[in-house]
C-alpha cells in the first residue's frame, strides 16, 4: 500500500521569505504522479504543482518549485516570495499511474502561516 | 477551465432523515469522480470512487447503504447520505479530472450538520 507522510504539521513564514514543506511517500511501484494541494480557510481544494514520476526534472510554477528526489521518495515544495494568501494547509498527494485514475492519496497536510 | 461544482455548500438536517449532494464537472466530462470526507483539522479520507454507468466501490469501512453513490452521466455524480445520524456530520468534498487525465480538480465542499 502506498502512503504518504508529512512530517511538518505546522510552519511560518515572513512575507517575502522562502519556505519548503517536506513529504515522503512510500511505494513499490515505479510509474506514478505526485501533487502538492492547497487548502485556504474557505477550505476549496486548490492545485498548487503536480510532478510525474517518470520525469527528472523538477516541476515550476510561477513562486511554486518542488524537489522531487524519486530514490529517497522525496517531493518536497518551495514558496519563493512568500505572499499573505499564500497561508494555508498545504496537502501533498499521490496516485498510480494505470490505477483508479485519480485516487489520490493524501499526506495529512502542513499548515502554512505567512507572517507580514 | 476543469471546475468542479458542489451543492449545497451547507446543509442543516435532523437525525434520521437523508441528505442529498451533488458533485458536477461544469467543462469537461469525467467517468469517474471521488467523494472524499474531512473532518477538522485533518486530511482527506477517500469514502468511495463513482463510476458512471456502474456501481461505485467503496473504501474499506464506509457502509455503502449509509452512504448511497449514483453517477448516472458523464458530469454528474451525487452522495446521499441515508438516515443520517450527528456523528455523519462532516465536511463533504467531491473530485473529478478530465477523463484520461490524472489530474483531480475539487467541489467548493459541502458542510453537513445533522442535529
Amino acid at each position: 500500500a502506498q502512503t504518504v507522510t508529512q512530517s511538518q504539521p505546522e510552519m511560518s513564514v515572513q512575507e517575502a521569505e522562502t519556505v519548503t514543506l517536506s513529504c515522503t511517500y512510500d511505494t513499490s511501484e515505479n510509474n506514478y504522479y505526485l501533487f502538492w494541494y492547497k487548502q485556504p480557510p474557505s477550505r476549496q481544494m486548490i492545485l498548487v504543482i503536480r510532478q510525474e514520476a517518470y520525469k527528472q526534472q523538477n516541476a515550476t510554477e510561477n513562486r511554486f518549485s518542488v524537489n522531487f528526489q524519486k530514490a529517497a521518495k522525496s517531493f518536497s515544495l518551495k514558496i519563493s516570495d512568500s505572499q499573505l494568501g499564500d497561508t494555508a494547509m498545504y496537502f501533498c498527494a499521490f496516485t498510480l499511474y494505470g490505477g483508479s485514475q485519480g485516487n489520490l492519496i493524501f499526506g495529512k497536510g502542513t499548515k502554512l502561516s505567512v507572517k507580514p | 477551465g476543469a471546475v468542479v461544482s458542489q451543492h449545497p455548500s451547507w446543509v442543516i438536517c435532523k437525525s434520521g432523515t437523508s441528505v442529498k449532494i451533488e458533485c458536477r464537472s461544469l467543462d469537461f466530462q469525467a467517468t469517474t469522480m471521488f467523494w472524499y470526507r474531512q473532518f477538522p483539522k485533518q486530511s482527506l479520507m477517500l469514502m468511495a470512487t463513482s463510476n458512471e454507468g456502474s456501481k461505485a466501490t467503496y473504501e474499506q469501512g464506509v457502509e455503502k447503504d449509509k452512504f448511497l453513490i449514483n453517477h448516472a452521466s458523464l458530469t454528474l455524480s451525487t452522495l446521499t447520505v441515508t438516515s443520517a445520524h450527528p456523528e455523519d456530520s462532516s465536511f463533504y468534498i467531491c473530485s473529478a479530472g478530465p477523463t484520461g487525465t490524472y489530474e483531480q480538480y475539487f467541489g467548493p465542499g459541502t458542510r453537513l450538520t445533522v442535529t
